[in-house]
């Protein structure tokens, strides 16, 4: 079975410090990994997802996403922070062996602070 | 192009009643999904549909019900309203490409139950 773990529920970081929010999956092939933000009262929105290739996945206001194989993460990181990007942010990952559509798996949250 | 759309923005029931929360989407998308969000839970599927006239349960479907008669429209249904309904509903959607497409959400419902 598929499932993602956010191990921090909360985050805090000074603005223009570099932040990370950190993600670990488990699938039983290969993963499509995701990243959606959300702001308060709203529906969430799509940052940045892996497919395949590079590594390093550039997404929406200059978030980015590492894919380590090895130790099955695919932490979430900006250079430097603004205080607009404090929200929920959602790690989710669906497996690649099964073919078609099939559910996509979210992490429990994790809630981001950035203080001026 | 509105994308997702849900139907109504924030609903209070008591308990027992049975209400419909509405989901439309126009971007001929094939898969469409139904997730409740709880603090501290992240989003949970209830139920989801990778075509008309198919649906399927997800993680939490007890005392829900979907249906998909069109591409479009994914209707979700509470037929006996229970305090623990309690949550916001998030219906999304996605193209038939497989795993590797991106869900779209919509705004949510907010429900209340009594």
């Amino acid at each position: 079975a598929q499932s993602v773990a956010q191990p921090e529920d909360q985050v805090n970081v000074a603005e223009g410090n570099p932040l990370t929010v950190k993600c670990t999956y488990s699938v039983s092939g290969n993963p499509y990994l995701f990243w959606y933000v959300q702001y308060p009262n709203r529906g969430l929105q799509f940052l940045l997802k892996y497919i395949t290739g590079d590594n390093l996945v550039k997404g929406s206001y200059g978030f980015e996403a590492e894919f380590n194989k090895s130790q099955t993460s695919f932490h979430l990181k900006k250079p430097s922070a603004l205080v607009s990007d404090s929200a929920l942010y959602f790690c989710a990952v669906r497996d690649r062996v099964n073919s078609g559509n099939t559910p996509l798996v979210f992490g429990k949250g994790t809630r981001l602070s950035v203080i001026a | 192009n509105a994308g997702v759309t849900q139907t109504p923005k924030f609903q209070v029931l008591k308990t027992g009643q049975s209400m419909t929360l509405q989901c439309a989407q126009d971007m001929n998308h094939e898969y469409m999904s139904w997730y409740r969000q709880d603090p501290g839970m992240g989003l949970r599927l209830i139920h989801y549909s990778v075509g008309a006239g198919i649906t399927d349960q997800g993680e939490v479907p007890n005392g829900y019900n979907v249906s998909r008669s069109t591409t479009e429209d994914f209707p979700l249904r509470l037929l006996s309203a229970a305090p623990s309904q309690t949550s916001v509903y998030f219906c999304a959607s996605s193209d038939s490409g497989g795993n590797q497409e991106t869900q779209y959400f919509g705004p949510g419902t907010r429900l209340l139950v009594l």
